[in-house]
């Protein structure tokens, strides 16, 4: 089956810097790449996905890269805010299944 | 819409005792899934629905969990009995068409058996 990494496991960034999160997956058959916010006592939310028809995708202060040829695939978080500090996970769409990874704390420092 | 909505929120039980965790999808979507998240194995499909019907439930952990749909609108996962190790938060997710994306989750139950 699909299995996908995610590192780092924790992060520290100063407030403005940016924040980069990495993974990796095996199965070329996925297609679909989303990663999720979450926060404590919360359930993961959605924040941004990419298809693998697409190379990169951006909405406001996050972006997502996809390397189909080296599958690997990163999360990219500019000007971070505090509210920004959650877990990140992403996750790899293979058939009707989602892999996720182990998640990234990310901790924003004001 | 609401959203995924799953209860209750918080559950502390003794071992032994039986467990319903409830959960409504968000309306029209056809896929529904339930996951487990612990520290040490992060988040574990435990079943997914497609239009009610369980597709996969190799990640249910054994006989003692058991999850139904009995409508399009609401599916409940119950554990009978319950242990210690069963303790973690259990989230239900929809989608509107599983293998199209965009999973949406729950606020998750948390579970304590004591």
């Amino acid at each position: 089956g699909e299995n996908v990494e995610q590192h780092p496991s924790t992060l520290s960034v100063q407030e403005g810097d940016s924040a980069v999160i990495k993974c990796t997956y095996s199965d070329s058959a996925s297609n679909y790449f989303p990663w999720y916010k979450q926060e404590l006592g919360k359930g993961p939310q959605l924040i941004i996905d990419i298809r693998s028809n697409v190379g990169e995708k951006k909405d406001q202060r996050i972006a997502v890269t996809l390397n189909k040829t080296a599958k690997h695939f990163s999360l990219h978080i500019t000007e971070t805010q505090p509210e920004d500090s959650a877990v990140y996970f992403c996750a790899a769409l293979t058939g009707n299944q989602f892999y996720f990874g182990t998640g990234t704390s990310l901790t924003v420092i004001p | 819409d609401a959203g995924v909505i799953q209860s209750p929120r918080h559950e502390v039980t003794e071992m032994g005792q039986e467990v319903t965790l409830r959960c409504k999808p968000i309306s029209g979507h056809n896929s529904l899934f339930w996951y487990r998240q612990t520290m040490m194995r992060g988040l574990e499909l435990l079943i997914y629905f497609n239009n009610n019907v369980p597709i996969d439930d190799s990640g249910m952990p054994e006989d003692r969990f058991s999850a139904k749909m009995p409508n399009a609108s609401f599916s409940t996962l119950k554990i009978q009995p319950s242990e210690p190790r069963d303790s973690a938060v259990y989230f239900c997710a929809s989608s509107y068409n599983a293998g199209t994306g965009e999973l949406f989750f729950g606020e998750g139950s948390r579970l304590t058996v004591l």
